[in-house]
């Protein structure tokens, strides 16, 4: 799988949008770039996943640049819940295996 | 459905101690998996499950370690003798076959090792 990487802290404002990047330069073609959160104490919840074109769903939106090389995650409308550590993997379709890196510690402040 | 269930949520052991965990993933779901995730640090892969087949283990999944799925239902974790150096979270996630609509993880079970 490629290697992911991301900031390891950000903080963002309540109400305000949230983007966090991912840069993966060595992704193949057949890898999504997917997301995944934890918040504390709980286990990691999906969020979105995407190959190539844009993606948006309830919780947020996933934008992929044109080479494939890296993406943000967009939280439209960060709350105190969005605070969360927020990890971006790239794997194949159907991967039994996801490489869970650092992640991305977003602090949502009031 | 309510998800993926882990038992227990928490649990204190002393170290040499054998102790089980229990997985009891979403009913339609197939794939059963085992992370593990110490403190700061992401989810590391233990082992998978398709159905009752036990399909690949990780290099982290000493001798000490074992993981059914009998009957591709509920899954268990042992762990014997433990080790202080066990302590960590144990998560545990199901999928259906194939698909890429990501992993839904159980609130995990929490180890200390004293």
């Amino acid at each position: 799988d490629a290697k992911t990487t991301q900031p390891p802290s950000m903080d963002c404002a309540e109400g305000r949008a949230a983007n966090l990047p991912c840069n993966h330069s060595t992704i193949s073609g057949n890898e999504y770039v997917y997301w995944y959160r934890q918040i504390h104490s709980q286990g990691p919840q999906y969020i979105i996943h995407g190959l190539k074109n844009n993606e948006t769903n309830e919780m947020a939106s996933l934008i992929i640049t044109e080479d494939r090389k890296s993406s943000t995650l967009i939280l439209p409308h960060a709350t105190l819940r969005d605070t969360a550590v927020y990890y971006c993997i790239a794997g194949s379709r159907g991967d039994y295996k996801l490489s869970f890196g650092a992640g991305t510690t977003v602090t949502v402040r009031a | 459905d309510t998800g993926v269930s882990q038992n227990p949520r928490h649990k204190i052991t002393k170290r040499g101690q054998n102790v089980t965990f229990r997985c009891d993933p979403i009913s339609e779901h197939n794939r059963l998996y085992w992370y593990r995730q110490t403190l700061g640090q992401g989810p590391e892969f233990l082992t998978y499950f398709q159905n009752e087949a036990q399909l690949e283990k990780s290099r982290l999944l000493s001798d000490r370690f074992s993981a059914e799925r009998p009957k591709g239902s509920f899954s268990t974790l042992e762990i014997q003798r433990t080790e202080q150096g066990d302590s960590a979270m144990y998560l545990c996630a199901s999928s259906p076959t194939g698909g890429d609509y990501g992993y839904t993880f159980g609130s995990g079970t929490r180890l200390t090792v004293v």
